[in-house]
C-alpha cells in the first residue's frame, strides 16, 4: 500500500524547535520530489518547503526560510522538516505530499498530517 | 508570488447538480494550475493536474479546463462523497500557491 505517514508534531513554546518526520511506503521514494504543506486553523493550504530527489534543490517559502530546514534520506524512505525559532503563526497541521512521476508540479500522494502547536 | 483566487468561496448543491468552480491567478502560469479535494481529517486528494489531466482512479465526472490565468473545475454530477473544500494549486513558480478553497455542501 502507497502511504505515508507523519509524525513529530506537538505542543512547543515560541521561539523552540520540533522535528517532523514523514515515513514513505510502497511509493519510489528515490525518485520523487517531496513537500511539505500546511493548514493553520481555520485556514486554507500552504505549501511550505521542497526538494528534489537527491536532496540537490531545496525551496520554501518566505515566512519559514532560515527557520526550518527540509531534508530526506533516500535508504530509509524518510523525509523531515526541522523546524526552529517557532512562532504562533506556525501553528498548523503539517502535511507530507510526494510530487507525481514524471509530473513532480503536482502532489499525488499526501499524508494525515502531524499537528504543531505553538503556545506558551 | 502569485496570487491564487477562487470563487465562489462556498456553495450549496444537491445530489446530481452540475458544479462549477473557478480559479483565477494574477499572472499567467500556462497549464501548472492542480485541483485537489480536501475532506475534515483527511488528507488532500489530487483530482486533475496541469489544468486538465484526470488524475488516476478520479471518477471521470471531474474535470479541468483552462490556461493562463483562468481555469475551471466542473463535477458534471455531485455525488455524496463529493461534499469537501476544493483547492486550486499552480505550480508555475516557487512559492507554489493554493487558492482560499470552496467549500461544497449540501442544499
Amino acid at each position: 500500500e502507497v502511504q505515508l505517514v507523519e509524525s513529530g508534531g506537538g505542543l512547543v513554546q515560541p521561539g523552540g524547535s520540533l522535528r517532523l518526520s514523514c515515513a514513505a511506503s510502497g511509493l519510489s521514494f528515490s525518485r520523487l520530489w517531496m513537500y511539505w504543506v500546511r493548514q493553520a486553523p481555520g485556514k486554507g493550504l500552504e505549501w511550505v518547503a521542497n526538494i528534489k530527489q537527491d536532496g540537490s534543490e531545496k525551496y520554501y517559502v518566505d515566512s519559514v526560510r532560515g527557520r526550518f530546514a527540509i531534508s530526506r534520506d533516500n535508504a530509509k524512505n524518510s523525509l523531515s522538516l526541522q523546524m526552529n525559532s517557532l512562532r504562533a503563526e506556525d501553528t498548523a497541521v503539517y502535511y507530507c505530499a510526494s510530487g507525481k512521476l514524471f509530473y513532480y508540479y503536482a502532489m499525488d500522494v499526501w499524508g494525515h498530517g502531524t499537528t504543531v502547536t505553538v503556545s506558551s | 508570488d502569485i496570487q491564487m483566487t477562487q470563487s465562489p468561496p462556498s456553495l450549496s448543491a444537491s445530489v446530481g447538480d452540475r458544479v462549477t468552480i473557478s480559479c483565477r491567478a494574477s499572472q499567467s502560469i500556462s497549464d501548472f494550475l492542480n485541483w485537489y479535494q480536501h475532506k475534515p481529517g483527511q488528507a488532500p486528494k489530487l483530482l486533475i493536474y496541469a489544468a486538465s489531466s484526470l488524475q488516476g482512479g478520479v471518477p471521470s465526472r471531474f474535470s479541468g479546463s483552462g490556461s493562463g490565468t483562468e481555469f475551471t473545475l466542473t463535477i458534471s454530477s455531485l455525488q455524496p462523497e463529493d461534499f469537501a473544500t476544493y483547492f486550486c494549486q499552480q505550480s508555475y513558480s516557487t512559492p507554489q500557491t493554493f487558492g482560499p478553497g470552496t467549500k461544497v455542501d449540501i442544499k
